[in-house]
């Protein structure tokens, strides 16, 4: 079975400062692991994603994560936060064993204040 | 311009009505999702089809049906047997199923029932 667990519901940061959202999997093969954003009423967009390549994945509007298998850990970091970051941010696990489907953590609703 | 459209994006019944969520996409991708979301609350999967004319049950396969008559359209009906049916609908695609293809998503319908 794969699981996903976001270990933080809420972060609140301030315009310009880093931002850290943490995510642990569990998976019975290699994983693949995704991060996805979604404003308030809208569909969700693939912020970026890790397929067995680089440890290091670079994504879309400044964000990148870190896989480290030994930690079970892909966490989702941004150097400076900018106000259109304020959204939910999911991370999720697929893999083989799970016929390839989504599993989603449930969520972290990032603020960031002015 | 290719994606995934939902319609419509407000909706809203009556209890013990039947209801179909409509889903199209042009990316010419095999396979199709149906995915519900509560607040605060991460994704959980209804349905998929990997190909044409069959679908699988997924996790909350319960008081829905899905179809699959056509590889742009996965429309999702919810039935009056579904007990508590008010929440976000999201629907989504991806390339194949066979390998960890990141899926792309549609916006979203919003259904109230009261």
């Amino acid at each position: 079975a794969q699981s996903v667990t976001q270990l933080d519901s809420h972060v609140s940061v301030s315009e310009g400062t880093p931002v850290l959202l943490r995510c642990n999997y569990s998976s019975s093969y290699s994983p693949s692991l995704f991060w996805y954003v979604q404003h308030p009423n809208k569909g969700l967009q693939l912020l970026l994603k890790y397929t067995s390549a680089a440890t290091l994945v670079k994504g879309i509007n400044g964000f990148e994560a870190e896989f480290k298998k030994s930690e079970t850990s892909f966490h989702l970091t941004k150097p400076s936060a900018h106000m259109s970051d304020a959204a939910e941010y999911f991370c999720v696990v697929s893999g083989r064993a799970a016929g390839n489907k989504l599993t989603f953590g449930g969520g972290t609703r990032v603020l960031v204040k002015p | 311009d290719g994606g995934i459209t939902q319609s419509p994006k407000y909706l809203f019944r009556k209890e013990g009505q039947n209801v179909t969520l409509s889903c199209e996409q042009n990316l010419n991708h095999d396979a199709m999702y149906w995915y519900r979301q509560d607040p605060g609350q991460g994704l959980r999967l209804i349905y998929y089809s990997q190909i044409v004319n069959d679908f699988q049950k997924g996790d909350i396969a319960e008081g829905y049906s899905v179809s699959r008559e056509k590889k742009e359209s996965f429309p999702l009906t919810v039935t009056s047997a579904q007990k508590n049916p008010t929440a976000f609908y999201l629907c989504a695609s991806s390339i194949d199923s066979g390998l960890p293809y990141e899926q792309y998503f549609g916006p979203g319908t919003r259904l109230t029932v009261t």
